[in-house]
């Protein structure tokens, strides 16, 4: 079985660009999370999505955005790019449940922004 | 809003030792808790899922308790291995993950 996949591997963007980081989950999981990982501040919930829907949404601006399609892939976009918006940008899939399962990880987006 | 505290930060210790890696956390109204190692440049890969409702879990030489009540779990590794290096992350499940800074954990050949 396939595990989760993210595209682009690495990203080189410039402040005030825009980007879009897309991660297909395991096949058969309906719930995608994403996770922004920087050396200060560690790994961060941005948002997770479940049947198309935002479930839960992390404590960052609304520059961040993701959103999921019907076969569950996910995509997040990150407007008006910030230096401090590089990072390792992660993300995960589950079947469902949230109380209950496992939650499996991407090898990660590396974003650097100039 | 839900702290997660690894100590130690960072541990280097002979192959062949058992250790044990620490995760305190503030809130106890989680789903779960989950240990992870992080290997340079990578992703996450899960290694124990301990329900809210169970005390531990044990997988090969892994053996992670929970203790809710004292917001404390513990990641046991049983015969180190230098393949055993990696950072070492709890998350503590409810609404998204909250993660600890981790533990970076070398095992010397």
């Amino acid at each position: 079985k396939a595990g989760v996949t993210q595209t682009p591997r690495y990203l080189i963007k410039t402040r005030g660009q825009q980007v879009t980081l897309s991660c297909s989950p395991i096949s058969g999981h309906r719930s995608v999370s994403w996770y922004q990982q920087t050396p200060g501040q560690g790994l961060q919930f941005l948002f997770e999505y479940f049947s198309e829907t935002q479930r839960n949404k992390g404590n960052f601006p609304g520059r961040f955005s993701g959103r999921q399609f019907s076969n569950s892939r996910s995509e997040m976009n990150v407007s008006t790019l910030e230096l401090g918006d590089s990072a390792l940008y992660l993300c995960a899939s589950s079947l469902e449940s949230r109380t209950e399962e496992t939650q499996y990880f991407g090898p990660g987006t590396r974003l650097l922004v100039l | 809003k839900q702290e997660v505290t690894q100590i130690p930060a960072a541990l280097s210790v002979p192959e062949g030792e058992n250790l044990v890696l620490n995760c305190s956390f503030t809130d106890s109204a989680i789903y779960n808790l989950q240990w992870f190692r992080q290997d340079p440049g990578k992703g996450l890969t899960s290694l124990l899922l301990i329900q809210s409702s169970q005390r531990e879990q044990t997988s090969g030489r892994l053996n992670a308790s929970l203790d809710k009540s004292s917001g404390r779990s513990t990641l046991y590794i049983a015969a180190s291995q230098p393949g055993d290096s990696a950072t070492y992350l709890c998350a503590l499940g409810a609404d998204g993950l909250t993660f600890g800074k981790g533990t970076h954990l070398i095992i010397q050949p």
